[in-house]
């Protein structure tokens, strides 16, 4: 596609329920990146994908969190057991290589009730 | 280890006036640097990036920075300011080993005043 695509845009779910977000990213970009932004906050850093494998998830915040891309495409973040401090956006971003830069989605605001 | 430091996280300025964003950064290694703007309710989209080419660098809308190592800084510039450029901006490292893991400053909400 044309850009980043994240769904849903909006989601609320109650405590202790389990959510996923999806990300397309860009045709071609084998590297795909999720981040979190708390409000008032700069993005933090989540997981990054090479490919189909994790290239580096030291910033998962505890083992609720999981994320995928079984065919190198997209991506799913998975969060169990929500808590409402997981309230936040999170924000898919893709590159071709890390030094065109990287395009980022719109996010999935997640709000934990 | 890489780290951002935004000096200000409100700037005010009047439209047609220039605007400074200022950022400080640490790295372990060579950086590259990117500011990013985000619009209220839209994605983050890439104004600059500087990868150790030229240390001014030159981005969309106008907007400018100029890399000193010396300095350790990044700092955005635009000669005059536009109504549309009110906006929260981001300062961005990356770099060394952990490259392809953006490190994002506090940000900096840019208010234009008619």
């Amino acid at each position: 596609g044309a850009g980043v695509s994240q769904t849903p845009s909006n989601k609320v779910t109650e405590k202790g329920k389990y959510v996923e977000l999806r990300c397309d990213p860009i045709s071609g970009h084998t590297a795909l990146y999720w981040y979190r932004q708390s409000l008032g906050q700069g993005p933090e850093f989540l997981i990054y994908f090479q490919g189909t494998g994790a290239a580096d998830d030291s910033g998962l915040p505890n083992d609720r969190f999981f994320a995928v891309r079984p065919e190198g495409s997209v991506s799913t973040l998975k969060i169990q057991r929500t808590e409402r401090g997981d309230s936040a956006v999170y924000l898919c971003a893709s590159s071709f290589d890390k030094n065109y830069g990287y395009t980022f989605g719109s996010g999935t605001r997640l709000t934990v009730v | 280890a890489q780290s951002v430091t935004q000096l200000d996280s409100h700037v005010s300025v009047s439209e047609g006036t220039p605007v400074l964003l200022r950022c400080n950064y640490s790295s372990s290694y060579s950086p590259s640097l990117f500011w990013y703007v985000q619009h209220p309710n839209k994605g983050l989209q890439l104004l600059l990036k500087y990868t150790s080419a030229a240390t001014l660098v030159k981005g969309i809308n106008g907007f400018e920075a100029e890399f000193k190592k010396s300095e350790t800084s990044f700092h955005l510039t635009k000669p005059s300011a536009h109504m549309s450029d009110a906006a929260e901006y981001f300062c961005v490292v990356t770099g060394g080993t952990s490259y392809g893991k953006l490190t994002f400053g506090q940000g900096t909400i840019l208010t234009v005043h008619p």
